[in-house]
């Protein structure tokens, strides 16, 4: 089973929709929990933390189940610019180096 | 703070030729990571130092791949040999100490193809 896994997409979404990905680990033992943004061709981009009690950052709201090893992202009224691949990304290790699920590709269309 | 800085961006090199990637932290930051990506396998951890030490590089994928860090703020990333299968995207990320719960700053990449 891989460490991180995630639904590749794409999710093709209209403008305003909302539109939810979801992520599970195997480490039970893992520790910190993120979302990372990948544009075409560029970089990472951390995108927010995940807590445990889950947390928000305006349009994006991110939850973590520890019981089942479960993170998801739930993006609200989304927007042509949220188009971008979306990384699960866990801490797995005391050491802390991240592993990265393969990412989910969202295209918002107008 | 100008953040991770990469060079070169791109690098296309013949098959046998020696290929060194360099990266440059963000200035305190105490842990670098070198990943590599493509579309088949995603992101995958090739090593990464605390403190300028070598803490894990079980992810490097054999002895024609080598890493220094010979001070906090650079890092080197060579293959010698380069086969074309080495092509990918390799980036290189830092961060406040590992096992925190603070995420890496990416740098831009090195798009590397070996023709």
């Amino acid at each position: 089973r891989k460490e991180v896994e995630q639904d590749p997409g794409p999710f093709n979404v209209p403008e305003g929709a909302t539109v939810a990905f979801n992520c599970t680990y195997s480490n039970s033992a893992s520790q910190s929990f993120f979302w990372y943004r990948q544009d075409c061709r560029k970089e990472p981009k951390l995108l927010m933390s995940v807590y445990s009690s889950g947390n928000e950052d305006g349009r994006f709201t991110a939850q973590l189940n520890r019981a089942s090893q479960y993170i998801s992202l739930l993006i609200r009224d989304s927007k042509l610019s949220d188009s971008a691949t979306y990384l699960c990304v866990v801490n797995t290790r005391s050491q802390g180096n991240l592993i990265f699920g393969k990412g989910t590709k969202l295209s918002v269309k107008p | 703070d100008a953040g991770v800085i990469q060079s070169p961006r791109h690098e296309v090199t013949e098959m046998g030729q020696e290929v060194t990637l360099r990266c440059k932290p963000i200035s305190g930051h105490n842990s670098l990571f070198w990943y590599r990506q493509t579309m088949m396998r995603g992101l995958e951890l090739l090593i990464y130092f605390n403190n300028n030490v070598p803490i894990d590089d079980s992810g490097m994928p054999e002895d024609r791949f080598s890493a220094k860090m010979p001070n906090a703020s650079f890092s080197t990333l060579k293959i010698q040999p380069s086969e074309p299968r080495d092509s990918a995207v390799y980036f290189c990320a830092s961060s406040f100490p590992a096992g925190s719960n603070y995420g890496y700053t990416f740098g831009s990449g090195t798009r590397l193809t070996v023709v």
